[in-house]
């Protein structure tokens, strides 16, 4: 079956280092999200892809950086400067027309040790 | 730039009660409209979506929604809910000239009470 798939389902992340969040997809889809997702405030743009080698910023990039080398993959790093990194992030994935729904993976808790 | 409504953070229910989560947009150009689920520690799954035609879609689980152009709503309800429906909810809405930029709600969290 196609669908999004994100690892790992849980992560530490020790002050100063860097982690990277992994979102594969098999659905063929172009565009590609990064959402944050903290208690009581929905989802937050991270950043967002809709081709292959490119990618804006959403509205709280600050502290991420992503790349986008292949259509299937568009891994997610959280950098030490992110000093509020814990929270649930979720990767999606979109087709080619405004009619159809983003696909959601299963998510990755991040936590700080 | 849209922005989406949902005017409840929480809404405790009684089990088999009726429930209805509201939904607003800002936005009157022609837009599509979706419901997303999400339980705990797990991603948003579809609902249902209203594309055009019947203002009136049904969904999974028993929810429908009813699309309200002149009041900009998306309401979702349903008759009568279980236990199994405890989950956070999330409205979500795009606009057919800009491309595949989606717009969400904060959700809401619903409780289904025994």
């Amino acid at each position: 079956d196609g669908g999004i798939t994100q690892s790992p389902k849980y992560l530490f992340r020790k002050e100063g280092q860097n982690v990277t969040l992994s979102c594969e997809q098999n659905l063929n889809h172009d565009a590609m999200y990064w959402y944050r997702q903290d208690p009581g405030q929905g989802l937050r743009l991270i950043y967002y892809s809709q081709i292959v080698n490119d990618f804006q910023k959403g509205d709280i990039a600050e502290g991420y950086s992503v790349s986008r080398e292949k259509k299937e993959s568009f891994p997610l790093t959280v950098t030490s400067a992110q000093k509020n990194p814990t929270a649930f992030y979720l990767c999606a994935s979109h087709g080619e027309t405004a009619n159809q729904p983003q696909h959601f993976g299963d998510g990755t808790r991040l936590s700080i040790l | 730039a849209q922005s989406v409504t949902q005017l409840d953070s929480q809404v405790p229910v009684f089990e088999e009660a009726p429930v209805e989560l509201r939904c607003n947009y800002s936005s009157s150009v022609s837009v599509y409209l979706f419901w997303y689920v999400q339980y705990p520690n797990q991603g948003l799954q579809l609902l249902l979506k209203y594309l055009s035609g019947s203002t009136l879609v049904k969904g999974i689980n028993g929810f429908e929604a009813e699309f309200n152009k002149s009041q900009t709503s998306f309401h979702l309800r349903k008759p009568s809910v279980h236990i199994s429906d405890t989950a956070e909810y999330f409205c979500a809405v795009s606009e057919s000239n800009t491309g595949n930029q989606f717009y969400f709600g904060t959700g809401t969290s619903l409780t289904v009470i025994p």
